[in-house]
């Protein structure tokens, strides 16, 4: 069964470094998404991204985030200059259509020092 | 066993027991609605999905169960299994494609 791919499963950065978590979502969806995770918190929404650009942002995703489709396969999070508050699980999502189910990857654990 | 999601965030049964884990969501006009299954380290799988022109979807081993009028939901898990312990997430879509994930229960099964 297909399914979306992260990388790393955990970056260490320090604070002020900038970051790319990666992404390889389910090969024929069209709608991507990344959504975070404090520990012991509920998984918040970030941004959906469709058409190669950005459809919809939450407050959360400020001008230190961007996303990236580069090529026809890998989705990515640029995180420009991390903060200790951005320490928490980064979930990459896919789906085949706006509106359906949205499949979840593993994660990746970023800590920041 | 019964929880309600938002106040009781954990819920521990006897296996094979049946589980009913709650959720309240916050917007009227959400129109789609899902239950993810989080295990340690793990993301979010799902489990169930229910469009808001529905009130009941029936899956293997799970029903989900809609209240608009209330603006309910619930998860109903039969005969639960060890391999059902985890944190049960519920999302609702409110706008566009976004899910609003509601605060999780922790479910434990005791052998």
């Amino acid at each position: 069964e297909p399914e979306v791919t992260q990388t790393p499963s955990h970056q260490v950065t320090q604070m002020g470094q900038e970051v790319i978590l990666r992404c390889v979502p389910i090969s024929n969806h069209l709608y991507f998404y990344w959504y975070r995770q404090i520990l012991g918190q509920k998984v918040e929404f970030l941004v959906s991204f469709y058409n190669n650009e950005i459809s919809e942002k939450s407050e959360i995703f400020d001008d230190q985030f961007s996303v990236e489709r580069p090529d026809g396969s890998n989705f990515t999070l640029k995180i420009r200059s991390t903060k200790l508050e951005d320490s928490a699980m980064y979930f990459c999502a896919s789906s085949p259509r706006e509106g359906r189910q949205q499949y979840f990857g593993p994660g990746t654990r970023l800590t920041v020092t | 066993g019964e929880s309600v999601g938002l106040h009781l965030p954990t819920l521990s049964v006897q296996e094979g027991d049946n589980s009913i884990i709650n959720c309240a969501y916050s917007n009227s006009a959400s129109d789609y609605f899902i239950w993810y299954k989080q295990e340690s380290g793990k993301g979010p799988q799902f489990i169930i999905d229910i469009r808001s022109n529905m009130d009941k979807r029936q899956g293997q081993r799970v029903t989900v169960l809609l209240n608009k009028t209330v603006k309910h939901l619930s998860l109903q898990i039969a005969a639960t299994q060890p391999g059902d312990s985890a944190v049960y997430f519920c999302a609702e879509k409110t706008s566009g494609s976004r899910l609003t994930f509601g605060e999780g229960t922790q479910l434990t099964v005791n052998p």
